[in-house]
């Protein structure tokens, strides 16, 4: 069965340390995967997205990137965070047949003080 | 993707059954209705989708109107674990692109 993996669970960054989070999914092959992120008391809004190996498409010009150095792994970075980009960033996935659902991880908390 | 509507937040008794409404009026014939569902602290979870026939499986039910511009998610027996976020989606199936989510429905269950 297929499995997503996501860390940290909770990360405390400083204002202006870089940031590296990481996904991972098991158990598929070639999957469409995402990154979201829903501020407190708010909606899910959508980060980035990936096709396959190095292809980054970016749906808000934020003061993050992404990157898909492997087909199942998908990294959300930022060389200077903000006190904005605190939130609970989720990774997903989803085959590429028709239709299919998105299967997200556990999130990880990221407050940045 | 079409708008979906969907009130803020509803209330149910533990072990009845909840209707969840969304209203998709804008949708095209070859949309589909998604809807997942957000516990606290977790990520969204998939919870059933449909085109035009009602649509049956272990968490829930979908009634699709006859003309598709509404659907209603219908938990058949309420626990208390089922206490979340329910999001209702219209999506065209094709592309890579991911979905929208609304503010969804607040479900609260009362023990």
């Amino acid at each position: 069965s297929q499995t997503i993996h996501q860390w940290p669970a909770t990360l405390v960054q400083p204002v202006g340390s870089p940031l590296s989070l990481e996904c991972t999914v098991e158990g598929t092959s070639n999957p469409n995967l995402y990154w979201y992120r829903q501020a407190a008391g708010r909606g899910l809004q959508l980060l980035f997205y990936s096709v396959g190996i190095g292809q980054i498409s970016s749906e808000v010009p934020q003061n993050l990137s992404a990157s898909r150095p492997q087909d199942r792994q998908f990294i959300l970075s930022s060389k200077k965070l903000l006190l904005s980009d605190s939130g609970f960033y989720l990774c997903a996935w989803r085959t590429t047949a028709y239709n299919s659902p998105l299967h997200f991880g556990n999130g990880t908390r990221l407050t940045v003080t | 993707d079409a708008k979906t509507t969907q009130p803020n937040s509803m209330e149910s008794n533990e072990e009845e059954p909840v209707h969840l409404p969304c209203n998709h009026s804008t949708i095209s014939g070859t949309d589909y209705i998604h809807w997942y569902r957000q516990l606290p602290s977790q990520g969204p979870e998939y919870v059933i989708h449909g085109l035009t026939s009602n649509v049956n499986n272990r968490m829930a039910s979908l009634a699709i109107a006859e003309d598709r511009k509404s659907s209603t998610l219908i938990l058949h027996r309420a626990t208390l674990r089922d206490a979340a976020v329910y999001y209702c989606i219209v999506y065209s199936g094709g592309g890579a692109d991911g979905l929208t989510f609304g503010k969804g429905t607040h479900l609260i269950i009362q023990p």
